[in-house]
């Protein structure tokens, strides 16, 4: 069965430091996601991609954060100077249509230190 | 803007038994999806259902079936004969049925504990 892979499973970082969260979506998707969970909060949006550009973001993806779609398969959230507010779990998803669920990676754990 | 809420922050089942968990949510759009996703403690989402709200039939997935109504914006799933594999935290969440990447919304979640 297709599925959603992030790497990696868990990085850690000093902050200050940039980073990068790599996802590789289904590959018949369209539309894609990532989404951020702080230990024992719920899960927030951070921004969706489709035909190649960003469609919504949140308040939380400020201008440290950005996304890159470079080849057709690997989808990138980028954090330029990380924080330790930005410890937190990281999920992509993707979705095939507007008619369809998401699907979610196995999410990245992100320590910053 | 659209707001989900789980009103449970815990809740626990013996094995075998059935639980109820609650959500509700707020929305001025008519055309709209409603999931519930499981979290095990590996922190991976799974969906577990999900309900349009065009359907009126609520949605049922062997064991999982949710009491969707749609006029007290009420969206609750049911786990019938519980299964200690249930144990995880259970979140409910909304997204517009439009055709741009329309986000999920999600609520606090709902601690499940399956007691043998």
């Amino acid at each position: 069965e297709p599925e959603v892979t992030q790497t990696p499973s868990h990085q850690v970082t000093q902050m200050g430091q940039e980073v990068i969260l790599r996802c590789v979506p289904i590959s018949n998707h369209l539309y894609f996601y990532w989404y951020r969970q702080i230990l024992g909060q719920k899960v927030e949006f951070l921004v969706s991609f489709y035909n190649n550009e960003i469609s919504e973001k949140s308040e939380i993806f400020d201008d440290q954060f950005s996304v890159e779609r470079p080849d057709g398969s690997n989808f990138t959230l980028k954090i330029r100077s990380t924080k330790l507010e930005d410890s937190a779990m990281y999920f992509c998803a993707s979705r095939r249509n507007s008619n369809t669920e998401a699907f979610f990676g196995q999410g990245t754990r992100l320590t910053v230190v | 803007a659209q707001t989900v809420t789980q009103s449970q922050p815990e809740m626990s089942v013996q094995e075998a038994e059935t639980v109820t968990l609650s959500c509700t949510y707020d929305t001025s759009e008519s055309d709209y999806y409603l999931f519930w996703y499981k979290q095990p403690p590996s922190r991976q989402m799974i969906l577990v259902i999900r309900q349009e709200a065009y359907k009126q039939q609520n949605a049922t997935e062997n064991r999982f079936s949710v009491n969707f109504q749609k006029a007290a914006k009420s969206f609750s799933l049911k786990i019938s004969d519980s299964q200690l594999g249930d144990a995880a935290m259970y979140f409910c969440a909304y997204r517009r049925g439009e055709t741009s990447g329309s986000r999920l919304t999600f609520g606090e979640g709902t601690q499940l504990t399956v007691n043998p």
